[in-house]
C-alpha cells in the first residue's frame, strides 16, 4: 500500500524550532518529487516547500525562505522540513504529498497531517 | 504569481443533482499544470484531475475537468452523499511552484 506518514508535529513557542519528518512506503521513493503543504485552522491549502529527486533540487514559498529547509533521505524513504524561527502565522497542519508521476503537475498521494501549533 | 479564483464559494445543491465548479487563473495556465482536489472534514486533500480533465486512479466518472487557457471547470454529474467536501483546484507555476484556489465548499440543499 502506498502510504505516507508525518510525525513531528507539536506545540513551540514563537522564534522557536521544530523538525517534522514524513516516511514514505509502498513506492520507489527516490523516483519520485516530494511536497510540503500546510492548512491554517479553517483555511484553505498553502504549498511550503518541495524537493525533486536529487538533492539540491529545493523550492520554498516565499512566506517561509530563509526559515525552512527541506531534504529528503532516499536511502530511508524519507522527507523532512527543519523549520526554524516560527511564528504564529505558521500554525498549521502540515501534509507531506507526493507529486505524480513524470509530466503530471499534481499531488497523487498525501499523508494524515501533522499539527504545528506556534504559540507562547 | 498566478492566482486562482475558485466560484461559487458554496454551493448548495440535493444529492443527483448535477454540480458545476469553476477555477479561472489571472494568467493563461497550461492545461497539464491545472488540477482538483476533494477534501472531507479531517481528512487530506485526495486527487481528483489532473491535467485539467484526466481522472486520477479510482475516481468514479461522475467526476469530470474540462477547460483551458484561464477558465477551467469540475463537473460532478450526478451528486452523492459523500461528494459533499470542500474543493481546490491547484496549478503548478513558477514563484511559488504551486498555487491553490481558495476552495468552494459543496453543502447539501
Amino acid at each position: 500500500e502506498v502510504q505516507l506518514l508525518e510525525s513531528g508535529g507539536g506545540l513551540v513557542q514563537p522564534g522557536g524550532s521544530l523538525g517534522l519528518s514524513c516516511a514514505a512506503s509502498g513506492f520507489t521513493f527516490s523516483s519520485y518529487a516530494m511536497s510540503w503543504v500546510r492548512q491554517a485552522p479553517g483555511k484553505g491549502l498553502e504549498w511550503v516547500s518541495g524537493t525533486g529527486t536529487s538533492a539540491g533540487d529545493t523550492q520554498y514559498a516565499d512566506s517561509v525562505k530563509g526559515r525552512f529547509t527541506i531534504s529528503r533521505d532516499n536511502s530511508k524513504n524519507t522527507l523532512h522540513l527543519q523549520m526554524n524561527s516560527l511564528r504564529a502565522e505558521d500554525t498549521a497542519v502540515y501534509y507531506c504529498a507526493k507529486r505524480g508521476g513524470s509530466g503530471t503537475y499534481a499531488f497523487d498521494i498525501w499523508g494524515q497531517g501533522t499539527m504545528v501549533t506556534v504559540s507562547s | 504569481e498566478i492566482v486562482l479564483t475558485q466560484s461559487p464559494g458554496t454551493l448548495s445543491l440535493s444529492p443527483g443533482e448535477r454540480a458545476t465548479l469553476s477555477c479561472r487563473a489571472s494568467q493563461t495556465i497550461s492545461s497539464n499544470s491545472l488540477a482538483w482536489y476533494q477534501q472531507t472534514p479531517g481528512q487530506a486533500p485526495r486527487l481528483l484531475i489532473y491535467g485539467a480533465s484526466s481522472r486520477a486512479t479510482g475516481i468514479p466518472d461522475r467526476f469530470s475537468g474540462s477547460g483551458s487557457g484561464t477558465d477551467f471547470t469540475l463537473t460532478i454529474s450526478r451528486l452523492e452523499p459523500e461528494d459533499f467536501a470542500v474543493y481546490y483546484c491547484q496549478q503548478r507555476g513558477s514563484s511559488p511552484l504551486y498555487t491553490f484556489g481558495q476552495g468552494t465548499k459543496l453543502e447539501i440543499k
